[in-house]
């Protein structure tokens, strides 16, 4: 398996500028989450989703975030417009849900480093 | 308050000593608990899960919790300069919940 990808690893864009990060999860998994992790605030859930269905979004900073799951193997987050306190990597990661753990064995991706100038 | 919190560190060790890594949580109906390591311009990648109070061993990293202190801990014996990277815990509030919180992680270098 390829394991959770991601694109663009790397985006530099200017404020105001719409930006779309993409993710393909593992095969099997049934639970999708996009983190954004920064230094200040570490990683921080923006929205999760369950058999391609949005379940919780309240980490979601604002309305310029919207995310989506049009099947089982791509998910988008987009930033519509974009500003310089949007710079993470946003890292998008799957799972599947095993005894206790719940689904919180996570497999991340690689991450994508977002610059917004 | 945040819900996770860990010393930021840098915590240093030398070579073959015992690395101990340290996280409380604010949320007392707290169930479920992880230890994720992330590397230098990596991805976080899962290394230890604990669900009851006590010790859990695997390997040279041992997991202990405590509940009514809201602690949980991370051990690494023979530390090596492998070891190296930031070390993050993870608490989901319910047995089954699918949200994990994240502490900001302690980042550790173990010195050759």
């Amino acid at each position: 398996d390829a394991g959770v990808i991601q694109s663009p690893r790397h985006e530099v864009t200017e404020m105001g500028q719409e930006v779309t990060l993409r993710c393909k999860p593992i095969s099997g998994h049934d639970y999708l989450f996009w983190y954004r992790q920064t230094m200040m605030r570490g990683l921080e859930l923006l929205i999760y989703f369950n058999n391609n269905v949005p379940i919780d979004d309240s980490g979601m900073p604002e309305d310029r975030f919207s995310a989506k799951m049009p099947n089982a193997s791509f998910s988008t987050l987009k930033i519509q417009p974009s500003e310089p306190r949007d710079s993470a990597v946003y890292f998008c990661a799957s799972s599947r849900r095993q005894g206790r753990a719940g689904a919180n064995v996570l497999t991340f991706g690689a991450g994508s480093r977002l610059t917004v100038l | 308050q945040k819900e996770v919190e860990q010393n930021s560190g840098p915590l240093s060790v030398p070579e073959g000593a015992i690395a101990s890594l340290n996280c409380t949580y604010s949320d007392r109906v707290s169930q479920s608990f992880f230890w994720y390591r992330q590397y230098s311009g990596k991805s976080p990648e899962l290394i230890m899960s604990i669900y009851s109070n006590g010790d859990k061993e695997d390997g040279r990293f041992t997991a202990q919790l405590n509940k009514a202190s809201q602690y949980v801990s991370l051990l690494i014996r023979d530390s090596q300069p492998s070891d190296s990277a930031t070390y993050l815990c993870a608490v989901a509030t319910r047995t089954g919940a699918n949200n994990l919180f994240f502490g900001t992680g302690t980042r550790l270098t173990v010195i050759p």
